[in-house]
Formats: structure tokens, sequence, C-alpha cells
């Protein structure tokens, strides 16, 4: 199993550009999350997914727009950047029907993104 | 909206010493999680607590949660190298909602 996976690692965009940014995981979750990191505020919950075919605000979900087509997949959009979205994005899935009591949750490798 | 603060943000110790970070949320918690990152890597759960009061042990690392389940903290007894980077607490709403608030995380440094 991969576990999740995130697409690309790397970015750097011009303010206004746009992009997209993919999570998958292999382990039938029906939870997905993304998360932005910055220095000193820890992880923030942008939007997240409680299955396929829907999606959610979290913390911070201003500029960014969510899909979740299929259950393995949720992507992150960014319409047109700026430079504060500049961040450490990070991907996320929990909760088997058939197992993992702890719901823990299961965070890919991240996405360093630069907006100039 | 539910808050979860960590002290300190920053430690740095000598190796071999000890090391304590604490965890407060504005509300009562059904749970709360500990995870640690690697630094230039991603959160790695470690572990959960759900009663009030209780305390588990890994090894070197012993975590608690508050009778009140507000609070809850992670100690390492003394410190190696490989325990090098941040620790976050994430806490569940008391009412079990699907979304964990993470901490603001606690970065931990040894001097060898």
């Amino acid at each position: 199993n991969a576990g999740v996976t995130q697409t690309p690692k790397f970015r750097v965009l011009k303010t206004g550009q746009s992009m997209t940014l993919l999570c998958a995981q292999d382990m039938n979750h029906e939870y997905m999350y993304w998360y932005r990191q910055d220095p000193g505020m820890g992880l923030r919950l942008i939007h997240y997914s409680v299955g396929e075919g829907t999606t959610a605000k979290g913390e911070v979900p201003d500029g960014y727009n969510v899909s979740r087509l299929k259950k393995q997949n949720f992507l992150l959009g960014l319409e047109s950047a700026a430079p504060s979205q500049t961040s450490v994005y990070f991907c996320a899935s929990s909760y088997s029907p058939s197992g993992d009591p702890t719901d823990t949750q299961y965070f890919g490798p991240g996405t360093r993104l630069t907006v100039l | 909206g539910q808050q979860v603060m960590q002290i300190p943000q920053y430690q740095h110790v000598q190796e071999g010493e000890d090391f304590t970070t604490y965890c407060n949320s504005s509300t009562t918690l059904s749970n709360i999680q500990w995870y640690k990152q690697r630094p230039g890597g991603h959160p790695v759960f470690l572990i959960q607590l759900v009663k009030s009061g209780e305390v588990k042990k890994q090894k070197r690392l012993t975590f608690q949660f508050g009778e009140a389940k507000k609070n809850s903290s992670l100690h390492i007894t003394a410190t190696q190298t490989t325990d090098v980077g941040t620790y976050f607490c994430a806490g569940r709403g008391s009412f079990g909602n699907e979304k964990l608030t993470f901490g603001t995380g606690t970065r931990l440094t040894i001097i060898p």
C-alpha cells in the first residue's frame, strides 16, 4: 500500500495563476482532509470530505475549492493564487469502516507551494 | 470555535534531559491524539487518549489526558537525537464531530 500520496511535491506560481493539488489514498478511507501548515501556526484545516461526492469547509477555506468525485481522490484547487497562499499543504485521510478504532489520520508527504 | 493551544512553542534540551509539552483546549474533548513531525516530513500518529485521567506509555514517552478532558501532556524521558521534531496534539470535540483541531505544536531540538 502506498498510503496517501500527493502531487506535485513542489510548485512555484505567479500571483493570479491557478493550479490543482491531487491527493490519493489506497486505504479505502471515507474521510479526507486538506491542511495548510505555516510557521508557528500548526496545521489548519482548509476543506474536508466525509465521503465520495461530499465536501465541507474547514477553518480557512477562502481562496480554495475542492472536489471528491472518487472515493480515493481529493483535489484542492486554487483559482487565483495569492502570495498569502504560500505554504506547505498536507492531505490526510481517516476512518475505515472495517477497522482502525483510533480513527488515525494518515498524512501525505506534503506539497510545498510558493506564490510569487 | 474550538481552540487548542500548545506550550512551549520551542524547546531546546541537552541530550539525556527530559522534555514536556502541554496541550490545552478551550472546550471539553471526546479524545485527543498526538502526532510527531520530523524536520521536512509529515505528521505521523503516535497515540490516542480517550478516558478522563488516562495515562499511556510508549517506551520513553508518557502521555496524559486531564481529568476534565480539556488538557493533555507528552513527557519524554532522557531525550535522544531521534526525538527531534515537532509534536502536535489534536483534539476532537465532545460531540464527536469528524474534525480534529490541531494545536500549534512544540518544536523540540536536541543539543548533543
